[in-house]
């Protein structure tokens, strides 16, 4: 079956722009998980979605980052003035409950200049 | 703090050999264990994840827990140059919602 996708796979932006970063998850996954990778680190936990709802969102650096899943299954990331920090891979993972194994989609490379 | 520990290597062993990736991680409510592969500029793939002490196999890889240790282990037998990569530990901890914490992940290198 499908796995994980997500759009873009690579965006590039300006300081101070707006972003959206869009994941699908695996068909009947009901737990959703947004992280983002820096370079020569493990991925950092930013959001979990269980349905439609922020089960955790303790991951969230600050208020310039906002992510929702209306529906229950796509999601999307939102970033605000975004800053030269926020340049990493921004991972999806979904999973079939929480608590259980996640699978990872292939990523969005944010850079940010 | 929460936390997980991997030897960042680079972990070098010869084709068919037996490589051994190490964890530890820091809180003894943790309860679910992961182990991802990670190839440069993709992302992390699971290959593996234990629940319960003990080991637990899938083909040429078997995961090890020890929770008394707060350790966990990877280990790959008759390795393949094609195993070569970055392999991340993933810990949820007891208590959260889901979400896994990361070690930085070991690289291992296998030599033809």
């Amino acid at each position: 079956g499908a796995g994980v996708s997500q759009t873009p796979s690579n965006k590039v932006t300006e300081k101070g722009k707006y972003v959206e970063l869009r994941c699908d998850p695996i068909s009947g996954h009901t737990a959703l998980y947004w992280y983002r990778q820096s370079l020569g680190q493990g991925p950092e936990f930013l959001i979990y979605f269980q349905g439609t709802g922020a089960a955790d969102d303790s991951g969230l650096p600050n208020d310039r980052f906002f992510a929702v899943r209306p529906e229950g299954s796509v999601s999307t990331l939102k970033i605000q003035r975004t800053e030269r920090g926020d340049s990493a891979v921004y991972l999806c993972a979904s999973s079939p409950g929480g608590g259980r194994e996640q699978y990872f989609g292939p990523g969005t490379r944010l850079t940010v200049t | 703090q929460k936390e997980v520990e991997q030897n960042s290597g680079p972990l070098s062993v010869p084709e068919g050999a037996i490589a051994s990736l190490n964890c530890t991680y820091s809180d003894r409510g943790s309860q679910s264990f992961f182990w991802y592969r990670q190839y440069s500029g993709k992302s992390p793939e699971l290959i593996m994840f234990i629940y319960s002490n003990g080991d637990k196999e899938d083909g040429r890889f078997t995961a090890q827990l020890n929770k008394a240790s707060q350790y966990v282990s990877l280990l790959i037998r008759d390795s393949q140059p094609s195993d070569s990569a970055t392999y991340l530990c993933a810990v949820r901890y007891g208590g959260s919602q889901g979400n896994l914490i990361f070690g930085k992940g070991t690289k291992l290198s296998v030599k033809p």
